[in-house]
């Protein structure tokens, strides 16, 4: 079965430096995800993305945020200046279209620790 | 306000035995989609079962079945003969306003379920 990949799984930073979480969908899906659970709580919704722009974004997700498709395959997630509370797991997924059953499948996750 | 409530936060179930986990929702939208997911130790988001606001009949997939009464706003998830393998994070999620391309799912707390032998 398809499955939504994730890289790095794990990824350590210092504080204040860049990092990006890459995903690669699965390949015929339009719409695609960013979440984050910080350990042992609720996933939160970071932001979606169709047709090459964001669609929706929660308050999570702000200036130091950012998202790109930059070819055919891959979706990014870029922290510009990584903060302790940034520490988390974070989630990317996709969904095929606009379906009234339409699931998100997530990827395994990377597991981001800012220190 | 929490659109999504899990009441629950740990559940402790024997092996073989049904276990309900709680769900309620809050929503003004005519139009939504209910999802339940199982995130066992190892991380991953596993889909269960899903629930449109429309279907009449309650959602069933294997030992899953999702008690939908829209009046109440509820969506519990109801799972029978639980096995030790069904330990798990079970998250309740909603997606409101299913014409709009992309709405995100928007999830629980989530409940914790232990499954002893």
């Amino acid at each position: 079965e398809p499955e939504v990949t994730q890289t790095p799984s794990h990824q350590v930073t210092q504080m204040g430096q860049e990092v990006i979480l890459r995903c690669v969908p699965i390949s015929n899906h339009l719409y695609f995800y960013w979440y984050r659970q910080i350990l042992g709580q609720k996933v939160e919704f970071l932001v979606s993305f169709y047709n090459n722009e964001i669609s929706e974004k929660s308050e999570i997700f702000d200036d130091q945020f950012s998202v790109e498709r930059p070819d055919g395959s891959n979706f990014t997630l870029k922290i510009r200046s990584t903060k302790l509370e940034d520490s988390a797991m974070y989630f990317c997924a996709s969904s095929p279209g606009q379906g009234s059953n339409e699931k998100l499948f997530f990827g395994s996750g990377t597991q981001l620790s800012v220190l | 306000a929490q659109k999504i409530t899990q009441t629950q936060p740990g559940m402790f179930v024997q092996e073989k035995e049904a276990v309900t986990l709680d769900c309620t929702y809050d929503t003004s939208d005519q139009s939504y989609g209910l999802f339940w997911y199982k995130q066992p130790s190892s991380g991953e988001m596993i889909f269960l079962i899903y629930q449109g606001s429309y279907d009449e009949q309650n959602a069933t997939e294997g030992r899953y079945s999702l008690n939908f009464q829209k009046a109440r706003k509820s969506a519990n998830l109801v799972i029978s003969a639980s096995q030790l393998g069904d330990s798990a994070m079970y998250f309740c999620a909603m997606r409101e306003s299913l014409r709009k391309a992309g709405t995100a799912l928007i999830f629980g707390k989530g409940t914790t379920l232990s499954v002893s032998s």
